[in-house]
């Protein structure tokens, strides 16, 4: 079975420019974790879906970050504009139910680097 | 909010030895407590998690052990391989909502 998909895998851009990175959720995950991974750091969550409504996006910069899960299955995370301390690894998890015994499978991520 | 904090930052073992890392928790309504592993290029993966009415859990070479009156829990790997090189990282939240994680212990195992 397949993992957590994400692309693109790496991203250069120049500031204030916009990005935008895609997730492919486990067939069947309900619930949806964008997070951000600072260099040397641990992940720190971004957002949190369940199915496709936003249950927590306290830590989401909202000025300038959005995220997306329509359908309930894959999303979008877009940065606009992206500025230079952007530049981080952003990953995605899913997880089969909320509350219960289920493990966050994370993503390989998408590289970004702000110029 | 929940604040978890992991020592040692780096740790470096000859093959074969034991490797301890340890976390503390500051919330005590936290009661999940997974382990991940990272290796390079790759995205965090469970090696062994914990909940908060066991004490101990094994599995093979891994173990974590969890003190909630001290608020802190262990990872232990013994007989250290050197596959078993790459970041570790101690996680803790409240049920299964957002993971708080530490910083993360780089382990490096020496042939």
């Amino acid at each position: 079975e397949a993992g957590v998909v994400q692309s693109p895998r790496y991203k250069i851009i120049e500031k204030k420019q916009p990005v935008a990175f895609w997730c492919n959720p486990i067939s069947g995950h309900n619930t949806l974790y964008w997070y951000l991974q600072n260099l040397g750091q641990g992940p720190e969550l971004l957002i949190r879906y369940e199915n496709e409504e936003a249950v927590d996006d306290s830590q989401l910069p909202k000025d300038r970050f959005s995220a997306e899960r329509l359908k309930g299955v894959d999303s979008t995370l877009k940065i606009q504009p992206a500025e230079l301390g952007d530049s981080a690894v952003y990953l995605c998890a899913s997880s089969l139910d909320l509350g219960t015994d289920n493990e966050q499978f994370f993503g390989p991520g998408t590289r970004l680097t702000v110029l | 909010g929940e604040n978890v904090e992991q020592h040692p930052s780096t740790l470096s073992v000859q093959e074969g030895d034991s490797a301890v890392i340890k976390c503390t928790y500051s919330d005590s309504a936290s009661n999940y407590f997974p382990w991940y592993k990272q290796e390079l290029g790759k995205g965090p993966q469970l090696i062994i998690d914990i909940r908060s009415n066991v004490g101990e859990k094994k599995d093979q070479r891994i173990a974590v052990t969890l003190n909630k009156t001290a608020k802190h829990f262990s990872l232990h790997i013994t007989e250290t391989q050197p596959e078993d090189s790459a970041v570790y990282f101690c996680a803790a939240s409240v049920f299964d909502y957002a993971l708080n994680f530490g910083k993360g212990t780089s382990l490096l195992v020496t042939p």
